[in-house]
Formats: C-alpha cells, sequence, structure tokens
C-alpha cells in the first residue's frame, strides 16, 4: 500500500511564525504536491515537484515556498504564517498508470494538517 | 478557465438507498475524470478514473459515468452504508496525460450524509 505521512495532524502557529509542514512517502513517486483545502473552495494546489530539487508553482503559491532535497520528502514553508493562511493542507505522491489505452498521474494523499494560525 | 461543478452541495439519505451525484465540467483538453472520497479529517481517497474513451466504471458499490459530449459524469452508490458518509470529489486533468503532471481541476465536493 502507498503510505504518505504529514508530521502533523493538527499545528496552532501565531502570525509571523515561520512554519514547517512536511510531507514523506514511501513509494519512490517521482510527483509530490502540496494543496490547501477550504469550504467550498475545493482543493487548490500551492506547489508540485516533479524530480529532487525541482519545483513549480501552482495556483496559489503565494505566501509559501518548498523544499525537496530528498526524493522522499516534500516540505512545505511558511515564511510568515499569517491568519488567512488557516486552513487544511493535504499532500500528495503520484505515479503514472495505464488505464483504457492511456496513461495518467494517479495522487495519492496523505491524511491532512489542520493548520490554525492566530 | 477551467471549472468544475458538483451538485447537490449536500444529500441526506437512508441507510440502504441508492444515490447519484452530479459533475459537470469545462475542462479542456480533457484528459481523464476522477472520483475521490474524503471522510472527514482525512485526505481524499480515489474510487475511480476514467479516460475519454471510458463511459462507465464500477468500484464495488460505486459506479461512475462519463458522458464526454455533454461533459458530464455521475457518480452512483448502490445500497448506501453508514461508512459513505463523506465528501465526494469531482476531478478533472486536463492535458495530454501520459507520464507528466496533468493539471487537476477540483469541484468543490457533495457532502452526503447516510442516516441509519
Amino acid at each position: 500500500d502507498v503510505k504518505v505521512t504529514q508530521s502533523s495532524r493538527y499545528l496552532v502557529k501565531r502570525t509571523g511564525e515561520k512554519v514547517f509542514l512536511e510531507c514523506v512517502q514511501d513509494m519512490d513517486h517521482e510527483n509530490m504536491f502540496w494543496y490547501r483545502q477550504d469550504p467550498g473552495l475545493g482543493l487548490r494546489l500551492i506547489y508540485f515537484s516533479y524530480d529532487v530539487k525541482m519545483k513549480e508553482k501552482g495556483d496559489i503559491p503565494e505566501g509559501y515556498s518548498v523544499s525537496r532535497e530528498k526524493k522522499e520528502r516534500f516540505s512545505l514553508i511558511l515564511e510568515s504564517a499569517s491568519t488567512n493562511q488557516t486552513s487544511m493542507y493535504l499532500c500528495a505522491s503520484s505515479l503514472s498508470i495505464e488505464s483504457g489505452g492511456a496513461s495518467y498521474n494517479e495522487q495519492f494523499f496523505g491524511p491532512g494538517t489542520r493548520l490554525t494560525v492566530l | 478557465k477551467n471549472q468544475v461543478e458538483q451538485s447537490p452541495q449536500s444529500l441526506i439519505i437512508l441507510e440502504g438507498k441508492n444515490c447519484t451525484l452530479q459533475c459537470n465540467y469545462t475542462v479542456s483538453p480533457f484528459s481523464n475524470l476522477r472520483w475521490y472520497k474524503q471522510d472527514t479529517g482525512r485526505g481524499p481517497v480515489s474510487l475511480t478514473i476514467m479516460t475519454f474513451s471510458e463511459n462507465t466504471k464500477s468500484n464495488g458499490r460505486y459506479t461512475a459515468t462519463l458522458d464526454a459530449d455533454t461533459k458530464q459524469s455521475s457518480l452512483h452508490i448502490t445500497a448506501s452504508q453508514l461508512s459513505d458518509s463523506a465528501s465526494y470529489i469531482c476531478v478533472v486533468s486536463a492535458g495530454a496525460g501520459g507520464t507528466s503532471y496533468g493539471k487537476l481541476t477540483f469541484g468543490q465536493g457533495t457532502i452526503l450524509t447516510v442516516h441509519p
């Protein structure tokens, strides 16, 4: 079974603090992703990485940075946390699979980290 | 702009009953459509994935359909159980797919509650 783990299930931080969210996957997947999930908005992509030390901005990268020093680990960094970054953060990793004559990425999600910024 | 709209926003049914959730999308170019189940406080788990050439796919009591012409999908749940209570998210992938990351557009989800 694919396992994607996140360092914390719940986190409470103060405005201005630097926050690290860690994600580890054990299936040697190339691609890893960070999303945030807010009520009524669905999941929105913050950053993704397709290889070690490679990263690309998603739809809402402002206020965030990422680090991928090892293949299995993808970190999300909030340089100076703000209250509007209170959210559920989901990490995912993906591999390519074949179905119906086409190939695509199957994403596997971690359990999420609920971050509250006071 | 790529969009995925789901209906209804929430649904309450009695245990043992069937239900159908809807998904309409405007994503181009279309690559594949996925349905995920997300239990409260947990990450989404994939139920089905369909490419343009597939118009139905089943996973146990879950059956997804896809009409690429009308850009609609549905998820039918048969003989519902209490454990089906969750959020169901429709996700559409744009791009050519393949081994590169295809951009995903997520619906806002339908919250299903199954009562005994």
